[in-house]
């Protein structure tokens, strides 16, 4: 079965704190992508990144970084230094490669909430 | 605004009516979806387009809820017969493999609400 597991339903930060948003995923297919996507209050998904499942090298995108263990078969996000902007719903995401084109299987979502 | 696009943002119906919604994909983008959320839930599937031809459809996807995309372009999304149950938030999505392979762009979503 594939599933997509964020346990955190809500988070709340003082701005410039860090905070790391947990995501948890199964799969039996060995090559899959997951996905980390952003919800404002306004409604739409904002895409923030695409990982490979082979590729294992954790990224960082300004205040954004990524870190993919395929051991434990995680794939947290962590905000260093959140802004008020940052609130949000965080969405988690998982996609197999060689299975259906259209099922992205959604993590129910933690909610952010940034305190200035 | 390249974007994807939703009409209307918005729809408010009773009980029994039908209610069609309108997805307009980023231009050249030959994958189109539409998914369904609800409230306090992620996105849930419910079909996919390449081109003019659905390939997918979810098993949420009941027999009183059709979807199009007749030129390969923009989709539409119809529900007939609208239950108390069909609220929610109806997003859609477009992909290209040619662009940025296997990443979905959403668009704003239609929110219904059934009376």
């Amino acid at each position: 079965a594939q599933k997509v597991t964020q346990a955190q339903t809500e988070i709340s930060v003082v701005e410039k704190e860090d905070v790391t948003l947990d995501c948890v995923y199964e799969t039996r297919d060995t090559t899959y992508y997951l996905f980390w996507y952003k919800q404002p209050p306004s409604g739409e998904l904002v895409f923030l990144i695409r990982r490979n499942s082979f590729d294992e090298q954790n990224e960082i995108s300004g205040r954004y970084s990524w870190n993919f263990q395929k051991s434990t078969s995680s794939f947290n996000f962590t905000i260093t230094a959140s802004q008020v902007v940052d609130s949000a719903v965080y969405f988690c995401a998982l996609r197999n490669y060689g299975g259906s084109q259209g099922n992205l299987i959604f993590g129910k979502g933690t909610k952010l909430s940034v305190k200035p | 605004d390249t974007g994807v696009s939703q009409n209307p943002r918005h729809k408010i119906t009773k009980r029994g009516q039908n209610v069609t919604f309108r997805c307009d994909p980023i231009s050249e983008h030959n994958r189109l979806y539409w998914y369904r959320q609800t409230l306090g839930q992620g996105p849930e599937f419910l079909t996919y387009f390449q081109n003019e031809a659905q390939l997918e459809k979810s098993r949420l996807l009941s027999d009183r809820f059709s979807a199009e995309r007749p030129k390969g372009s923009f989709s539409t999304l119809e529900i007939q017969r609208t239950e108390q149950g069909d609220s929610a938030m109806y997003l859609c999505a477009s992909s290209s493999r040619t662009v940025t392979p296997e990443t979905q762009y959403f668009g704003p979503g239609t929110r219904l609400l059934v009376l």
